[in-house]
């Protein structure tokens, strides 16, 4: 158990609806990341929060957004989504934004878009 | 974009036998890392690595960063079952954000 926690575990749902992801970093960690890991392109990294403030940002869609919250969970919001977004997204969180910070990751929200 | 080639893309091996992937990129990376990734989970850190020419150990697990930090490997002496899983190397250049490769997947025949 990384201490990441990530809800739901599973989502379904059609195209064209919007849906939110939700993570809870680990107990004291500042950061947290979002990756997408789909069956023919890996991991990719979506997008960055520390503190509450986006710090980096990848391979994001428009259709896409984030936020980092006070307590420091984070929400991905996909929207008007396509097929090809059925992947698994994962969170994960680090103490802080530095370079050698091991990331934790979450369990992952598997969303199907049928 | 910066790009990990990452081989083999799967290894089917017998338990006790000694297993060796790679990653190699175009680009330059100043930290290397592999994970595992079981059914169900997230990747889970296995070994990172700092600097150039470093070679280190977790228990079986052994990496290397290559001279150029354009490469890096990973084997594992000795697998056993419960080694199966998707083995993903990451690249880090500056900040925190990880780039990964596609992953092998690894199969333990006891």
């Amino acid at each position: 158990d990384s201490g990441v926690t990530q809800t739901p575990k599973h989502l379904i749902t059609a195209t064209g609806q919007r849906v939110t992801l939700r993570c809870s970093p680990r107990s004291g960690d500042l950061s947290v990341y979002w990756y997408q890991q789909s069956l023919d392109q890996g991991l990719q990294f979506l997008i960055q929060y520390y503190n509450g403030e986006e710090r980096a940002k990848g391979n994001i869609l428009e259709r896409f957004s984030a936020q980092q919250f006070p307590d420091l969970h984070s929400e991905l919001n996909l929207s008007s989504l396509e097929l090809g977004d059925s992947a698994l997204y994962f969170c994960a969180s680090s103490a802080l934004a530095g370079a050698t910070d091991t990331q934790y990751f979450g369990p992952g929200t598997r969303l199907t878009v049928l | 974009g910066q790009q990990l080639n990452q081989s083999p893309q799967s290894m089917f091996i017998q338990e006790g036998e000694d297993v060796s992937m790679n990653c190699t990129s175009s680009s330059i990376f100043n930290t290397w890392l592999w994970y595992k990734q079981e059914p169900g989970e997230g990747p889970v850190l296995l070994i990172a690595l700092y600097k150039a020419g470093e070679l280190t150990s977790n228990g079986r697990l052994t990496a290397q960063f290559g001279i150029t930090r354009k490469d890096s490997f990973l084997n594992i002496s000795a697998s056993i079952p419960s080694d199966v899983g998707i083995y993903f190397c990451a690249g880090r250049t500056s900040g925190s954000r990880l780039t990964f490769g596609e992953g092998t997947q690894l199969t333990v025949n006891p």
